[in-house]
């Protein structure tokens, strides 16, 4: 079945410090790749997608790249804010059954 | 537009007993999810429906029941409640079942069982 390997948290940074989350897949088919955000006390909501090879998703200042060759899809901000603390999920939507898979999360906290 | 809701908020049961959590939508959407959500291992899918009258199991579908009378409505039901079951509990609902839909989330349960 579809896989998700997230990178461990937790992460703390500094205000506008650079903010990368890996995440790697294995996903039968050709997924869909998301990156879902929880704020504290509240449901998951997107970030953004990429639907085919070499799209990049962006939102609210973060970006990631679909990466075919490397089965990759790593979130990446260049100055993340307090605002940013919450929970990261990257979730391929697969290939063959349309599910989301969900990797573990990545809990980043961002310190004033 | 209150997007995707669940009641209740919070809840504690005793083991053995029963109850229903409910999951409402106001988007005309299909497709209903239900997924529970422990610490370190991300969101795990329980049962989801592709259509009014339809449901099917998910990944960790035991000791869970649901029903799906009403297209704005998912129920997720334990008939038989253990303390393995003290969970977070989240609904969604997407538009489309296809590779590129994005799935809406409410905004949980949180449910103990002493």
């Amino acid at each position: 079945g579809d896989s998700v390997t997230q990178m461990e948290g937790p992460v703390t940074l500094s205000e506008e410090a650079f903010l990368t989350i890996n995440c790697t897949y294995t996903a039968t088919g050709y997924p869909s790749l998301f990156w879902y955000v929880q704020y504290p006390g509240e449901g998951l909501q997107l970030l953004l997608k990429a639907t085919k090879a070499d799209d990049k998703g962006s939102n609210k200042g973060f970006e990631a790249t679909y990466r075919k060759e490397t089965t990759s899809f790593h979130l990446e901000k260049g100055s993340v804010q307090v605002s940013d603390s919450a929970v990261y999920f990257c979730a391929p939507s697969g290939g063959s059954n349309y599910k989301l898979t969900f990797g573990k999360g990545t809990l980043l906290t961002v310190n004033p | 537009n209150a997007g995707v809701t669940q009641t209740p908020k919070f809840r504690v049961l005793k083991t053995g007993q029963s109850m229903t959590l409910l999951c409402a939508q106001d988007m005309n959407h299909e497709y209903m999810y239900w997924y529970r959500q422990d610490p370190g291992m991300g969101l795990r899918l329980i049962h989801y429906s592709v259509g009014e009258g339809t449901t099917a199991k998910g990944e960790v579908p035991d000791g869970y029941n649901v029903s799906r009378l009403k297209k704005q409505n998912f129920l997720l039901g334990l008939e038989s409640a253990a303390p393995s079951q003290t969970s977070v509990y989240f609904c969604a609902s997407s538009y489309g079942w296809g590779r590129s839909y994005e799935q809406y989330f409410g905004p949980g349960t949180r449910l103990t069982v002493t």
